[in-house]
């Protein structure tokens, strides 16, 4: 059962457009979500979050959209740049009893074309 | 670099063996991570640990197991492999204890192969 849906496996966009990059997730009791991107033979890196109680937040290019009632949350990446080439993974966290549930999403692999 | 290393880098090895990956956080963080990146199943948290404590626990196998030692650094010990089991492992570390809301720096991971 995947919590965390990024129904896109890929995206192509060109250089200087915008890239939105969605995820849905399943279960109400996620509070705070994130986005990582991740480059080949590296590891992950942090790019954003937003907790339930926001609906955007915003760092530089980077702007992430969250819709509670639609269970949907969405990267935008105004301009894109080559760089931003990578796999993005979104994922969801939540406590319960004590402890957390994070899930990711199985990530969605982004082509900025020069 | 995130300053948080892992070895080894790659490690092939037989079903039913048993290995130990090894991760060191950056400086000054409590808290470790481990993390499985299959083809199939994507990134996956396994469990977490702060200042020697578990605190977290995902979908980790009861094969699989790990501890946080004195100096911080921290073992993901995986036992009985199964062709299933290879993949990335990351480790990652943070400076806080809540996981949740934690700024993680991932280390560059461990590449296992099981034949």
């Amino acid at each position: 059962d995947q919590q965390v849906k990024q129904n896109s496996p890929s995206l192509s966009v060109q250089e200087g457009r915008i890239s939105i990059l969605n995820c849905d997730y399943t279960n109400s009791m996620f509070d705070y979500f994130l986005w990582y991107k991740k480059y080949p033979a590296e590891g992950p890196t942090f790019l954003i979050s937003i907790s339930s109680i926001k609906d955007k937040n915003e760092d530089g290019r980077f702007t992430v959209f969250l819709n509670k009632s639609a269970k949907h949350l969405s990267l935008h990446i105004v301009p894109s740049q080559p760089g931003d080439s990578a796999v993005y993974f979104c994922a969801a966290s939540a406590w319960r009893s004590g402890t957390y549930k994070y899930i990711f999403g199985t990530g969605t692999r982004l082509k900025v074309l020069a | 670099d995130s300053g948080v290393t892992q070895t080894p880098k790659h490690l092939i090895t037989a079903t039913g063996q048993r290995v130990t990956l090894r991760c060191s956080p950056r400086s000054g963080d409590l808290s470790v991570y481990w993390y499985q990146q299959s083809l199939d199943q994507g990134l996956q948290f396994l469990i977490h640990y702060y200042n020697g404590e578990e605190r977290a626990k995902g979908n980790i196998l009861e094969r699989f197991s790990a501890q946080q030692f004195p100096d911080l650094h921290s073992e993901l010990n995986l036992s009985s492999l199964e062709l299933g089991d290879s993949a990335l492992y990351f480790c990652a570390s943070s400076d806080e204890a809540s996981g949740l809301t934690d700024t993680q720096y991932f280390g560059p991971g461990t590449r296992l192969t099981v034949l």
